[in-house]
């Protein structure tokens, strides 16, 4: 069963406008790290924001917001005052326990993101 | 300047050959992963590593080895058995540890790998 579901395949925003990016997870953990990554297309994956379980406020890094809903297990990425290369994929990601007891990165599918001039 | 180094970054490969893609990190991260990325697929993971000489199958194994002899380095050898290799193929390492801060993987900058 997928563990990160991301519902939006493709989104489009103006320049300067603000975008959400959905996510939503699965998990029985009370205990874990949520993490959104930016990937151009070059294909490099460029960390943008974390969001531990318990951190009492949502994350924030620069013009990276992270809409934190813990009940409703949704972790959506905002993006405010968009740039042109800002257009890129945009992941949502979490450690999940593996074989082991070992932490592994489970990503979703992806949303591809596109701002207009 | 620390990071992770993939190479080579385009690779090309006649069927029933193997091949095998390279991953260094200078990061001193004891985990280190290996995933496979198609269009509207996302990430998938292959094999990951959490310490020197131990390795473990992620969700998509089959047809592909990898080893661990050494903390820095932890390369991908892509098999004849591997029925669809043609892909984007994505090394990361990161921190052992939960999911606190600080956890984050960090990536290559990728192989694409073209079976002709």
């Amino acid at each position: 069963a997928q563990k990160i579901t991301q519902t939006q395949p493709g989104m489009f925003v103006q320049e300067k406008e603000a975008v959400t990016l959905d996510c939503t997870y699965d998990t029985s953990d009370q205990s874990y790290g949520l993490f959104w990554y930016k990937q151009p297309s070059s294909g490099e994956m460029i960390f943008l924001i974390y969001q531990g379980s318990y951190d009492e406020q949502n994350a924030t890094e620069g013009r990276y917001s992270l809409n934190f809903q813990k009940a409703r297990k949704s972790a959506n990425l905002v993006i405010s005052a968009s740039q042109l290369g800002d257009s890129a994929m945009y992941f949502c990601a979490m450690r999940e326990v593996g074989a082991g007891g070992s932490y592994i990165p489970t990503f979703g599918r992806g949303t591809s993101l596109i701002v207009h001039p | 300047d620390g990071g992770i180094t993939q190479s080579p970054k385009y690779l090309f490969r006649k069927e029933g050959q193997n091949v095998t893609l390279s991953c260094e990190q200078n990061l001193n991260h004891d985990a280190m992963y290996w995933y496979r990325q198609d269009p509207g697929q996302g990430l998938r993971l292959i094999y990951y590593s959490q310490i020197v000489n131990d390795f473990q199958k992620g969700d998509i194994a089959e047809g592909y080895s990898v080893s661990r002899e050494k903390k820095e380095s932890f390369p991908l050898t892509v098999t004849s058995a591997q029925k669809n290799p043609t892909a984007f193929y994505l090394c990361a390492s990161s921190i052992n540890g939960d999911r606190g801060r600080n956890t984050e993987a960090f990536f290559g900058q990728g192989t694409r790998l073209t079976v002709v």
